[in-house]
């Protein structure tokens, strides 16, 4: 079947801190990947996504790159900012005709100065 | 564009009561998709429509549950009659085609 598995959180770490939130996925057929960041009080957003394997999303410092040998798509950022706390969720969608996003159970994020 | 459009953001009702939930999607969209968001859930599909038919809706928790897209602009979300456990973040969402799905702010929703 189609799932999402996410880094467990929550996640402290520090201003100008590296972040890495982990996300792998299994998907029948070809699916695309996303990341979508959610703020407190707000919808989810996106954030980034790819389309297929190799291709790296990046949008507002954030990196992720499909990798299908390993069926990951990680999210980076080289050094984070209180701005960026929030919940961070890795999505999939296969290209089937149905256009349902699996979503993983999300991460939460908190940056302290 | 004004995004995914909800109404209302927040309601607080009794248990029993009707609730309806609006929801108006990005113009052009031709998928709208509704969500449930809980702290023991996580976040929960519960329908989409495409082109205003309804084409999974086996997230449904009950039959208390329904939704209807009378046109492309326009979707509700009933719950009759509301229960406590049935308080969460409710989201509607919109793409078009197989791109990504724009969410909208959600709305808030409390049964005493």
């Amino acid at each position: 079947g189609n799932s999402v598995t996410q880094m467990e959180g929550p996640v402290t770490l520090s201003e100008e801190a590296f972040l890495t939130i982990n996300c792998t996925y299994t998907a029948t057929g070809y699916p695309s990947l996303f990341w979508y960041v959610q703020y407190p009080g707000e919808g989810l957003q996106l954030l980034l996504k790819a389309t297929k394997a190799d291709d790296k999303g990046s949008n507002k410092g954030f990196e992720a790159t499909y990798r299908k040998e390993t069926t990951s798509f990680h999210l980076e950022k080289g050094s984070v900012q209180v701005s960026d706390s929030a919940v961070y969720f890795c999505a999939l969608s296969v290209q089937t005709g149905a256009n349902n996003l699996f979503f993983g159970t999300g991460t939460r994020l908190t940056v302290i100065p | 564009d004004a995004g995914v459009i909800q109404s209302p953001r927040h309601e607080v009702t009794e248990m029993g009561q009707e609730v309806t939930l609006r929801c108006k999607p990005i113009s052009g969209h031709d998928y709208l998709f509704w969500y449930r968001q809980t702290m023991m859930r996580g976040l929960e599909l519960l329908i989409y429509f495409n082109n205003n038919v309804p084409i999974d809706d086996s997230g449904m928790p009950e039959d208390r549950f329904s939704a209807k897209m009378p046109n492309a602009s326009f979707s509700t979300l009933k719950i009759q009659p509301s229960e406590p456990r049935d308080s969460a973040v409710y989201f509607c969402a919109s793409s078009l085609g197989p791109g990504p799905q724009y969410f909208g702010p959600g709305t808030r929703l409390l049964v005493l």
